[in-house]
């Protein structure tokens, strides 16, 4: 079964700061991984993917996320938060088999001025 | 990039009546398209998939006859909420894929049962 864990409820940054936002994965077969943010009332927005290739993925919005297979992770990071960033952000994986996609429980991500 | 539209973004209703939410990808086809269920402050629950042309495949829990799919063509996904209580007040969030890795997802819309 696919899953992904975000252990933060909250993270709280200083505008200006690097952020990370933390998820691991468990999957069977080959880890399709996503990262959306959400503003309130909205949907979700894309913000990358890691499918296959480097492990370091470029996002929008100056984001990025590192695939560390050893460690099942796959990171959020930004090097300098924005008060703009301040949203919900969830991780999720597709299954391959059947194109769903299963979420995160969601990062509350705080950027303070 | 594909913009995938919801329709409404918020509705009001009275118990008991039923409510329809489209789901639309305004520039691609899609042959499948997934209906989701926010609660406040939590993560978003798979409810159904959504198949052009046939039925609905819908997720362990999920009441069929209350929450009915149709997708009549391959833009168009439509949620009902039938007989619709307090209960059923949530935010649902339709997503449609292009290809076999993007996804992209409706605005939302909330629901508020009174």
């Amino acid at each position: 079964a696919q899953s992904v864990a975000q252990p933060e409820d909250q993270v709280n940054v200083a505008e200006g700061n690097p952020l990370t936002v933390k998820c691991t994965y468990s999957v069977s077969g080959n880890p399709y991984l996503f990262w959306y943010v959400q503003y309130p009332n909205r949907g979700l927005q894309f913000l990358l993917k890691y499918i296959t290739g480097d492990n370091l993925v470029k996002g929008s919005y100056g984001f990025e996320a590192e695939f560390n297979k050893s460690q099942t992770s796959f990171h959020l990071k930004k090097p300098s938060a924005l008060v703009s960033d301040s949203a919900l952000y969830f991780c999720a994986v597709r299954d391959d088999n059947f194109n769903k996609f299963y979420f995160g429980s969601g990062t509350k991500l705080n950027v303070k001025p | 990039g594909a913009v995938v539209s919801q329709h409404p973004s918020r509705v009001i209703c009275k118990s008991g009546t039923s409510v329809k939410i489209e789901c639309r990808s305004l520039d691609f086809q899609a042959t499948t398209m997934f209906w989701y269920r926010q609660f406040p402050k939590q993560s978003l629950m798979l409810m159904a998939t959504s198949n052009e042309g046939s039925k609905a495949t819908y997720e362990q829990g999920v009441e069929k006859d209350k929450f009915l799919i149709n997708h009549a063509s391959l833009t168009l996904s439509t949620l009902t909420v039938t007989s619709a209580h307090p209960e059923d007040s949530s935010f649902y969030i339709c997503s449609a894929h292009r290809g076999t890795t993007e996804a992209f997802f409706g605005q939302g819309t909330r629901l508020t049962v009174v």
